[in-house]
């Protein structure tokens, strides 16, 4: 059974406009929730984070968002720009002291349009 | 700084095959950890390392092995290929306890 899902596999935004992904999750013993953004025949980079303590977390154009009580997290992307196309990744863990253990979303590819 | 490196780049192995898909970083990370990305289901852990010596199981470990020697090497077995470990596999490293992972370019594997 899938704990983090995307429902969206894909979502095109025009240039300058807000990009919103989204993810739910169906743990309640996830902790940090983050954001990955991978490039084709790349792997995948960190984004942005946010612990389940905060409700916000802003980092330049992206922001994140945490809906504990529906379990949903959100990522902003504002403006958006050509060089965001590419597929996000949403993914949670646990309280964690050493190897963190990441749960993934299917991802969401990002197609940003002049 | 090359960060982590992975080799090969892409292989097709013959099923029944034993295979091992090689990691190294240079960022003295602790911990380092090994996913494999299918369509629809987004990455899955394999297994994970905290420190040199110590290995741990992951969300998919079945049909995998690893071994973590030395800080810097991470390598993964598979030790007779099946067609359904077709994928494409990250290996990644962290400082231990830090939320930040960084991966490498990954390694397409092609089971028939």
């Amino acid at each position: 059974d899938q704990q983090v899902k995307q429902n969206s596999p894909s979502l095109s935004v025009q240039e300058g406009r807000i990009s919103i992904l989204n993810c739910d999750y169906t743990n309640s013993m996830f902790d940090y929730f983050l954001w990955y953004k991978k490039y084709p025949a790349e792997g995948p980079t960190f984004l942005i984070s946010i612990s389940s303590i905060k409700d916000k977390n802003e980092d330049g154009r992206f922001t994140v968002f945490l809906n504990k009580s529906a379990k949903h997290l959100s990522l902003h992307i504002v403006p958006s720009q050509p060089g965001d196309s590419a597929v996000y990744f949403c993914a949670a863990s646990p309280l964690f002291q050493g190897a963190q253990k990441l749960v993934f979303g299917q991802g969401t590819r990002l197609t940003i349009n002049p | 700084i090359a960060g982590i490196t992975q080799a090969p780049t892409s292989q097709i192995l013959a099923a029944g095959r034993r295979m091992t898909l090689r990691c190294t970083q240079d960022m003295r990370h602790n911990a380092m950890y090994w996913y494999r990305q299918d369509l629809g289901l987004g990455l899955r852990l394999i297994h994970y390392s905290n420190t040199a010596g110590t290995t741990g199981k992951g969300e998919v470990p079945d049909g995998y092995s690893v071994s973590r020697a030395n800080t810097d090497d991470f390598p993964l077995t598979l030790a007779s290929a099946v067609p359904s470990q077709t994928s494409v596999y990250f290996c990644a490293s962290s400082y231990q306890g830090s939320d930040t992972q960084y991966f490498g370019p990954g390694t397409r594997l092609t089971v028939l």
